[in-house]
């Protein structure tokens, strides 16, 4: 089954302790990217990555770190949590051309304390 | 940049009516896609439709249509005979391809759909 995967689902964690979001994709897309969504905000985009060792900031990259080593992984770091990260955060992930569709991940619900 | 304005925060129907969805962007740009999603309550992205920017064409899947109207950089999405299983966070997106490979999906805020028996 085509799919993006994320992990945890769930996490609550204190301010300044690191913590690594995992996200996976079984489609062989090039393209994979971060949001987080907040009430009232919809979804922002965070980073992303255009292929293997190509990442970019989006428009809220301020805290966040990303990596993509292999195509199929793109964890999201953060290296000092602060309560203004506790949001809702999505993976996503697409081929390079043709229909744009973007694949989400089911979610992490992030909160810090 | 590009902005997206949804400007129902709330919207609800009773089930089997019509509804439309409200949703302007602001661009410059001349190709480009807009999308609209739907979040059920298990938080999932959904997509629904589809509209590319060159395609004078309405797009439709079956119950859900669009309304594009380029010149008014208008997007609104219309459910026939509503159901319950309707009722979601709907999120209208623009998207602007850009070189490399690169894309970037620029959401609205988002319509709370509640679908009424």
């Amino acid at each position: 089954e085509a799919q993006v995967t994320q992990n945890p689902r769930y996490l609550i964690t204190v301010t300044g302790k690191k913590l690594t979001v995992t996200c996976s994709q079984n489609m062989n897309h090039e393209y994979m990217s971060w949001y987080r969504q907040d009430p009232g905000l919809g979804l922002r985009q965070i980073y992303y990555s255009m292929n293997v060792e190509v990442t970019d900031k989006g428009d809220v990259p301020e805290g966040y770190k990303v990596s993509r080593k292999e195509k199929r992984n793109f964890p999201l770091i953060l290296e000092s949590p602060s309560p203004n990260q506790t949001s809702l955060y999505f993976c996503a992930s697409s081929r390079r051309e043709g229909v744009y569709e973007q694949y989400f991940g089911p979610g992490t619900r992030l909160t810090v304390t | 940049a590009q902005t997206v304005t949804q400007s129902q925060p709330e919207m609800s129907v009773q089930e089997a009516e019509t509804v439309t969805l409200s949703c302007t962007y602001d661009t410059s740009e001349n190709n480009y896609y807009l999308f609209w999603y739907k979040q059920p309550p298990s938080r999932q992205m959904i997509l629904v439709i589809r509209q590319e920017a060159y395609k004078q064409q309405n797009a439709t899947e079956n119950r859900f249509s669009v309304n594009f109207q380029k010149a008014a950089k208008s997007f609104s999405l219309k459910i026939s005979d509503s159901q319950l299983g309707d009722t979601a966070m709907y999120f209208c997106a623009f998207m602007k391809p850009i070189m490399w490979g690169a894309q970037k999906l620029v959401f609205g805020q988002g319509t709370r759909l509640t679908i009424n028996p």
